[in-house]
């Protein structure tokens, strides 16, 4: 049972380029969770979906920012017009049902923004 | 707002000696509190959960407590060994609906053979 599968693993971007961040959560689950790693920071909550809905994306930039969970296919973190505080690692998590599931996470998308 | 501290921020020991982190938090009304490990480019691995119920909780060689009150908790880690090497997070929930973790900068660790 392959774990949470995120990809690529390493994205460099320049400056006003998008970003597309992927997330296969574990077979069977279908609620997922993204949060950002800044440098020297925890992890923040941004946005948590299940499929085909966005429950609560009240951790994500209002502008530039955006995810998706469709009903086929992995989850999407978009993010246009990149700048250089952007430049953090992603995490996707998932779970088998949402509060108080426990949640299993990927190993995450480093983007760069040059 | 809830904030999740860890201090401190690095933290390096000899092969056999055995690891404190500390975790506090300002908000003591947590549903429940959980200690990750996050190796270098890698994932996190869940390695203790501890309902605010509860006082401990413990894993073979670790042992993770928490003190609601003072809004506190602390991995032991006993007789370190080099594999022990790695970022150790800690994060709460807030209630029992809750589903955002928040997260500490975490502790880096490194174990000298």
């Amino acid at each position: 049972n392959a774990g949470v599968m995120q990809n690529p693993r390493h994205l460099v971007r320049r400056r006003g380029q998008e970003a597309r961040l992927r997330c296969s959560p574990m077979k069977g689950h279908s609620h997922v969770y993204w949060y950002r790693q800044l440098p020297e920071e925890g992890l923040k909550f941004m946005v948590y979906l299940q499929k085909e809905n966005i429950i609560d994306e009240s951790g994500m930039p209002k502008e530039r920012f955006s995810a998706e969970f469709p009903k086929e296919g992995p989850s999407i973190l978009r993010i246009q017009q990149v700048v250089r505080g952007d430049s953090a690692a992603y995490f996707c998590a998932s779970s088998l049902a949402g509060t108080q599931e426990t949640q299993y996470f990927g190993p995450g998308t480093r983007l760069l923004v040059l | 707002k809830q904030e999740v501290t860890q201090i401190p921020a690095a933290l390096s020991v000899p092969e056999g000696e055995n690891l404190v982190l500390n975790c506090s938090f300002t908000d003591s009304a947590i549903y429940n509190l959980q200690w990750f490990r996050q190796d270098p480019g890698k994932g996190l691995t869940s390695l203790l959960l501890i309902q605010s119920s509860q006082r401990e909780q413990t894993s073979g060689r670790l042992n993770a407590s928490l003190d609601k009150s003072s809004g506190r908790s602390t991995l032991y880690i006993a007789a370190s060994q080099p594999g022990d090497s790695a970022t150790y997070l800690c994060a709460v929930t807030r209630g029992s609906n809750d589903y955002k973790l928040s997260f500490g900068a975490g502790t880096t660790v490194t174990v000298r053979a």
